[in-house]
């Protein structure tokens, strides 16, 4: 199985901050990695799919990056409703893995 | 809009069985992959299962190959679980969420990702 990890954990940051989040993957995956917002009792949300293409709906402010094992999501100017927990998930092979998550809180 | 609404769960004793449903409006269902995938409490999320839109194909996570089974009813937009022999490890949040391919004009390649999650269903498996 293709290995995911985040990093970090999680992280306190105030509103207006950039925030970066770090994905790894065991092996490549090339660009089939995407990226997901989860908050309590919502459904998980998609916000970047195959690396760094922004879905339809989701602010500027979210942008991915990366390639083959390396990926980041970055949040500019981060705003109240950003704090949450976002997950990577990759879908280059079966089984698809997801990062352990990363929660960004405030400070 | 698309809307996916989980039910079915609840509290199981181990060894036992649980049929979860996901209905599914909004679009055409018929037309899109479907998946399963759940959170165990304070865990982080895990593929579960998903099937083809005609549901002729399945694929199943090693931790519960032999044990759930994954169905679709495209007539009346309804996508299943059916979990037996169910234990503790199986306690989780279970999502539906639907698959869907995603061309990447940079790579000329195709990305499945999960567009749209329900809002979960609790089941717990315990004595």
């Amino acid at each position: 199985d293709i290995q995911m990890t985040q990093f970090p954990s999680s992280l306190s940051a105030s509103v207006g901050d950039r925030v970066t989040i770090t994905c790894r993957a065991s092996p490549s995956i090339t660009n089939y990695l995407n990226w997901y917002q989860e908050k309590p009792g919502k459904a998980p949300k998609l916000l970047i799919f195959a690396a760094s293409n922004l879905q339809s709906g989701v602010p500027l402010r979210f942008s991915g990056s990366g390639s083959g094992t390396d990926f980041t999501l970055s949040i500019i100017s981060l705003q109240p409703e950003d704090f949450a927990t976002y997950y990577c998930q990759q879908s280059y092979s079966s089984p698809w893995t997801f990062g352990q998550g990363t929660k960004v809180e405030i400070k | 809009q698309v809307q996916l609404v989980e039910s079915g769960g609840g509290l199981v004793k181990p060894g036992g069985s649980l049929r979860l449903s996901c209905a599914a409006s909004g679009f055409n269902f018929s037309d899109h992959y479907m998946s399963w995938i759940r959170q165990a409490p304070g865990k982080g999320l895990e593929w579960v299962s998903h099937i083809s839109n005609s549901g002729s194909s399945t694929s199943y996570a090693d931790s519960v190959k032999g044990r759930f089974t994954i169905s679709r009813d495209n007539a009346k937009k309804s996508l299943f679980l059916q979990m037996n022999s169910l234990r503790a490890e199986d306690t989780a949040v279970y999502y539906c969420a639907r698959l869907k391919p995603y061309y990447d004009f940079l790579t000329g390649s195709w990305i499945d990702a999960f567009d749209y999650w329900g809002q979960g269903n609790l089941v717990t498996v315990s004595s």
